[in-house]
């Protein structure tokens, strides 16, 4: 069965305290893994996608990178406006488009 | 450009009332997605439409659950009768025509149902 897991649950950093997101997944034939990031009461807001293993992809303090088994999302130097939620989400090569999302990081940065 | 639009934003409805929401994509985008997020869980698929036929909905919950793409313009996810267990935050999202890679997904601001 497709999932994706998503570590830590939350993370508390000090601004200027770069760190990494996790996230693991099991998808039968990857066709895409995304990064979105969510704020209080809106929508995901799209970052990055990445499609094959190696690949990485850079946005601002924002670094995504892709290996067969998981992903990470590096922040560097952050600020207290990259506090939200990061969403991870895969979709399968086949059945269509339907996205599969975990369940988040909530990230916290102190000034 | 105009995103992805939702009305309403807050839904509060008893148990056994019927509920309509309602979706306005980006235009142009051929996809159009519905998405719920029940609290404390991940957000999950309900179903896919391209244009006006339904692709994939192997996400919806049950059949008191009905979506429509009128056209293949905005959308409407009816919920008949409501339940408890439906209450949740109900985002839409569209993409542009598939080109073999999947399209990028935006997503609206969502609705949050309440069901008493």
């Amino acid at each position: 069965e497709d999932q994706v897991t998503q570590s830590p649950e939350a993370l508390r950093l000090q601004e200027g305290e770069s760190s990494s997101l996790n996230c693991s997944y099991t998808v039968s034939g990857l066709r895409g893994l995304f990064w979105y990031r969510q704020d209080p009461g809106k929508g995901p807001e799209f970052l990055f996608t990445l499609y094959s293993a190696g690949e990485e992809k850079e946005k601002e303090r924002l670094k995504a990178t892709l290996t067969k088994k998981e992903s990470f999302l590096h922040i560097t130097a952050p600020k207290p406006e990259d506090s939200a939620t990061y969403l991870c989400a895969v979709s399968r090569r086949t059945g269509g488009f339907k996205t599969i999302f975990g369940a988040g990081t909530r990230l916290f940065v102190k000034a | 450009e105009a995103g992805v639009t939702q009305f309403p934003s807050h839904s509060v409805i008893e148990k056994g009332q019927t509920v309509t929401l309602r979706c306005d994509p980006i235009s142009g985008h051929d996809n159009l997605y519905w998405y719920r997020r029940v609290m404390g869980k991940e957000i999950k698929f309900l179903l896919h439409f391209v244009k006006e036929s339904k692709q994939d909905e192997s996400g919806m919950p049950n059949n008191r659950f009905l979506a429509e793409r009128t056209g293949g313009t905005y959308s409407t996810l009816k919920v008949q009768p409501a339940e408890l267990e439906d209450s949740g935050v109900y985002f839409c999202a569209s993409s542009q025509a598939n080109v073999g890679l999947q399209e990028t997904q935006y997503f609206g601001p969502g609705t949050r149902l309440l069901v008493l």
